[in-house]
C-alpha cells in the first residue's frame, strides 16, 4: 500500500520569498516520487521526479525536491518565487505491481504568489 | 500529435444521461490511464490501460463507468446513467511502459464533467 499527504491544501508567498511545498509518503517498497504541477484550466505537467540515485533533484523551473527516507518526505522547494509560479501542485507516489507503475497521488497544494 | 488530446473540454448533461469522453494519446505510448479530479480533490486513479487491455480497472467507481481502448490509441471513458457525484474533470494521461522505472505520465487537458 502507498499514500501521500501534502500539509496545506493552500500556501502564499511573497513574490520574492521561499516556497515550500510539504510532502509526505507512505509505501511499502522503495519509492519513486513525483511533483506535478498545474496550470489552471490546464493538465498536470511533471516538475520533477525522484528514481534512484542523488536525493536532491531538480526540476523546472527552478524547483528542487529532496528525498529525505528517513523522514519519509519529499519536499518541494524554490529559492525565490515568481508570479507565474501561482498553480495547483501534486506530490506522487509510485510503485511497481502487477506488471505496471501505480500513481497515487496527493490532494493538492494551491500555491498563490503575492505581489 | 504533440501531446494528449481529449474531447469535449466541457460537457454539461442532464442526470440519467449517458456520456462519452475521448483521449488521444501520444502516439507510441502504450501505457494509457484515466483519473477523476472533484473539485478540491486529488486525482483518484480509475483505469489503467497497457495497450488495447485493462488490466487494472479497480478504481472505476460503479458499473455505471466502463472504457476502452483500440489500435493501441484512442480510449473512450463512458459514464452511464450519470448523477450528480459524477461531476468532475475527468484527466487522461499515457506514458511509454519500458521496465520497471516509472515513466513520465503526460497528461491532457482534462474533460470537465457537469451532470445537472
Amino acid at each position: 500500500a502507498q499514500s501521500v499527504t501534502q500539509l496545506g491544501s493552500h500556501v502564499s508567498v511573497s513574490e520574492g520569498a521561499l516556497v515550500l511545498l510539504r510532502c509526505n509518503y507512505s509505501s511499502s517498497v522503495p519509492p519513486y516520487l513525483f511533483w506535478y504541477v498545474q496550470y489552471p484550466n490546464q493538465g498536470l505537467q511533471l516538475l520533477l521526479k525522484y528514481t534512484t540515485g542523488a536525493t536532491l533533484v531538480k526540476g523546472i523551473n527552478g524547483f528542487e525536491a529532496e528525498f529525505k527516507k528517513s523522514e519519509t518526505s519529499f519536499h518541494l522547494t524554490k529559492p525565490s518565487a515568481h508570479m507565474s509560479d501561482a498553480a495547483e501542485y501534486f506530490c506522487a507516489v509510485s510503485r511497481y505491481s502487477g506488471g505496471y507503475q501505480k500513481v497515487t497521488f496527493g490532494t493538492g497544494t494551491k500555491l498563490q504568489v503575492i505581489p | 500529435g504533440a501531446g494528449v488530446s481529449q474531447s469535449p473540454s466541457n460537457k454539461v448533461t442532464e442526470k440519467g444521461k449517458d456520456v462519452e469522453l475521448r483521449c488521444d494519446p501520444i502516439s507510441g505510448h502504450t501505457a494509457l490511464y484515466w483519473y477523476r479530479q472533484r473539485l478540491g480533490q486529488g486525482l483518484e486513479f480509475l483505469i489503467y490501460f497497457q495497450g488495447n487491455s485493462a488490466p487494472d480497472k479497480s478504481g472505476l467507481p460503479s458499473d455505471r463507468f466502463s472504457a476502452e481502448r483500440t489500435g493501441e490509441s484512442v480510449s473512450t471513458l463512458t459514464i452511464q446513467r450519470t448523477q450528480q457525484e459524477d461531476s468532475a474533470v475527468y484527466l487522461c494521461a499515457s506514458s511509454l511502459q519500458i521496465g520497471t522505472l516509472p515513466e513520465t505520465q503526460y497528461f491532457g487537458p482534462g474533460t470537465r464533467l457537469l451532470v445537472l
